[in-house]
């Protein structure tokens, strides 16, 4: 099935710094999420971007989304160790009323 | 505040033994889903529903059924639960059909099976 994949798989950065994640995906979609996961708990919804759309912006994150090459990208800005945590994309299988498929997540520590 | 309630947040079970993992939602969503999550493999789905009475396979609903008689509850039953099962299990809910709105979780139920 389709998913999405991100990468790096794992990235560790000083507080202050800006953290860089990208997802590829395989088919077309409707749009693409990315969501954040602290260590044992649920996954929170971050921000959608449609497909039309190439960026969007929520605080102190920047979602770009490039359709042609079937990736996006997801960049924290002025990171924060309360950042540290997984950060999912993930995409429907294709049009219409199917759920979404996640990646395996990027794992981001940031140090204080 | 909005949310997604899973029932416990940690559950020992013994092999063989039906397992019910519950799942309640307060924001009238329409969609609900079940994921489990596993080191490596990320998440998987294992069931959705998109109406009341009303359940769909996700990509490995083996050793799973799960059963929506209330539009605000959807549980995940494991009928002769096995250690290839134990896992980090996620609900989640969403306002209407497609993926134009966000996902909202559960904290998740960490099963351990033994």
């Amino acid at each position: 099935s389709q998913q999405g994949e991100e990468d790096p798989q794992a990235l560790s950065i000083q507080e202050g710094e800006n953290a860089t994640m990208n997802c590829s995906y395989k088919t077309s979609i409707n749009n693409l999420q990315w969501y954040r996961q602290n260590s044992g708990r649920g996954l929170v919804h971050l921000i959608l971007i449609r497909s039309n759309e190439r960026e969007k912006h929520s605080g102190r994150l920047r979602v770009t989304l490039d359709t042609s090459k079937k990736s996006s990208s997801l960049l924290i800005t002025a990171s924060r160790a309360a950042d540290t945590a997984s950060y999912f994309c993930a995409t429907d299988r294709r049009s219409g009323n199917t759920p979404l498929v996640f990646g395996k997540g990027t794992r981001l520590s940031v140090i204080a | 505040d909005v949310k997604v309630t899973q029932s416990s947040r940690y559950l020992v079970k013994r092999t063989g033994e039906k397992v019910f993992l519950e799942c309640v939602q307060d924001m009238d969503h329409e969609n609900m889903f079940w994921y489990r999550q596993d080191p490596g493999l990320g998440l998987r789905l294992i069931y959705f529903s998109y109406d009341v009475k009303m359940k769909e396979k996700g990509d490995i609903p083996e050793g799973y059924s799960v059963s929506r008689e209330k539009k605000e509850r959807f549980s995940l039953i494991l009928e002769s639960a096995s250690t290839n099962q134990t896992s980090m299990y996620l609900c989640a809910s969403s306002l209407s059909p497609g993926t134009n709105y966000g996902y909202t979780f559960g904290s998740g139920t960490r099963l351990t099976v033994v």
